[in-house]
């Protein structure tokens, strides 16, 4: 079990709502990814955070934001929710942004359903 | 763009062995990877290879690379009901490029 958590572990909105997942980094990781993951496929890059900067971002609507603290938590938030929203958001965290994957932690992921 | 392919399904019978098989098709991937995904759970990375070795061994898991036809698999030895669950491939560049998964395989034991 790795050191990253991530809640609320299920929610369920309405079209047009807003929501915001949230993630504890592993100690000492500066670096937070978040991906999501629809019912029956893999996982697909966000954005990525590091030293509070967003550093990194994959092919998403602007409506999807993030937020990192000074504890090196964050914050995903989406904004005017769309049925196809609905997916597993999984965040995962490491020492430093360019380090090898093997030491990227992923958490247990929010289960968001969009009705 | 990126790419990264897998077979959807696996059905092996316990004790024998499995093989998952990817290919992707970025040249410049420098990094491989294997994560397991159980029921409810996220992700657990269980192996990698860089893009200079074509052959892995750990424990039970062996994986192998073939650069020139950008193919890599992963065999699991001895396989047991416990390792169910949807494996997924992954790459990456070098430097500060995230993953790219496959759409993962779904791998069932049955007893």
């Amino acid at each position: 079990e790795t050191g990253v958590t991530q809640s609320p572990t299920h929610l369920i909105k309405t079209r047009g709502q807003q929501v915001t997942l949230r993630c504890s980094s592993q100690s000492g990781h500066n670096t937070v990814s978040w991906y999501q993951q629809a019912l029956g496929q893999g996982p697909q890059f966000i954005f990525q955070y590091y030293r509070e900067e967003e550093n990194g971002r994959g092919n998403f609507p602007p409506r999807f934001s993030g937020l990192q603290f000074p504890n090196y938590s964050s914050e995903l938030n989406v904004n005017a929710l769309e049925l196809d929203d609905s997916a597993l958001y999984l965040c995962a965290s490491s020492p430093e942004p360019t380090g090898h994957q093997e030491t990227q932690y992923f958490g247990p992921g929010t289960r968001l359903l969009v009705l | 763009g990126e790419d990264v392919e897998q077979s959807l399904f696996l059905s092996v019978r316990e004790g024998d062995s499995s093989v998952i098989n990817c290919t992707y098709t970025d040249s410049s991937s420098t990094y491989l990877y294997w994560y397991k995904q159980e029921p409810g759970a996220g992700l657990q990375l269980l192996t990698y290879i860089f893009s200079n070795m074509d052959m892995k061994q750990d424990q039970r898991l062996t994986v192998l690379l073939n650069k020139k036809d950008k193919h890599l698999s992963l065999r699991i030895a001895d396989t047991q009901t416990g390792d169910s669950a949807i494996y997924f491939c992954a790459e990456r560049n070098s430097g500060n490029t995230p993953l790219v998964f496959g759409k993962g395989t779904r791998l069932s034991v049955i007893a």
